[in-house]
């Protein structure tokens, strides 16, 4: 199984700064990386797929980027409605696999 | 608009079986395939097992012998049946379109006597 290595848990920011949230592969995953936002009691809901598009409704201060087995997922400018939980998932092999997740707090 | 929707039982007794049913809208399940995903209260996601457009299936290797996935076309129906449930196994469950880009609401299931 690839496992995820997603870091940091947890993140503080001020309204306005850049978080950057990264997750490693335990091997290649060709860019077979997605990210999302899960908010308490919510399904989780994609923002990115393939580590850079942008699904549809995803604001453009999210971004994603890496290739190989690193990959990176950033917010400029953090608002308020970001505060949230954040999981990749690589979908290129099964079992498919998420990293244990980031928690976003405002500081 | 693509939906899906999870039913079941909220609370299951301890080595009972968990039955939930996913019914999806504005997709067709002979051409798309359909994951199911948990996620204990507090913890991460652990993705669970899929059925193929096919009508194959795959499992997660750490619950393969207890799970099955299975459905039913005419009624854009998707079955999870989980056997031995134990008090670990108290999750939300999800149903998502392919790998993750739909996801249902989610059903809270408990295992407790």
């Amino acid at each position: 199984d690839i496992q995820m290595t997603q870091s940091p848990p947890s993140l503080s920011a001020s309204l306005g700064d850049k978080v950057t949230i990264t997750c490693q592969a335990s091997q290649n995953i060709n860019k077979y990386i997605a990210w999302y936002q899960q908010k308490p009691g919510k399904a989780p809901r994609l923002l990115i797929r393939y580590t850079s598009t942008l699904e549809s409704g995803t604001p453009s201060r999210f971004s994603g980027s890496g290739s190989g087995r690193d990959y990176s997922f950033s917010i400029s400018n953090v608002e308020s409605e970001d505060i949230a939980s954040y999981y990749c998932l690589q979908y290129v092999n099964l079992p498919y696999t998420f990293g244990a997740g980031t928690k976003l707090e405002l500081k | 608009q693509v939906q899906l929707k999870e039913s079941g039982p909220g609370l299951v007794q301890p080595s009972q079986t968990l039955s939930l049913t996913c019914t999806v809208s504005g997709l067709s399940l002979t051409s798309n395939s359909v994951s199911w995903i948990r996620q204990p209260p507090g913890k991460g996601l652990e993705w669970m097992g899929v059925i193929w457009s096919n009508g194959g299936t795959d499992y997660n290797s750490a619950i393969k012998s207890r799970l099955s996935i299975s459905r039913d076309t005419s009624k854009s129906q998707v079955f999870l049946k989980m056997n031995s449930l134990q008090t670990e196994d108290t999750a939300m469950y999800f149903c998502a379109r392919g790998w993750g880009s739909y996801w249902g609401q989610g059903v809270m299931v408990t295992v407790s006597s």
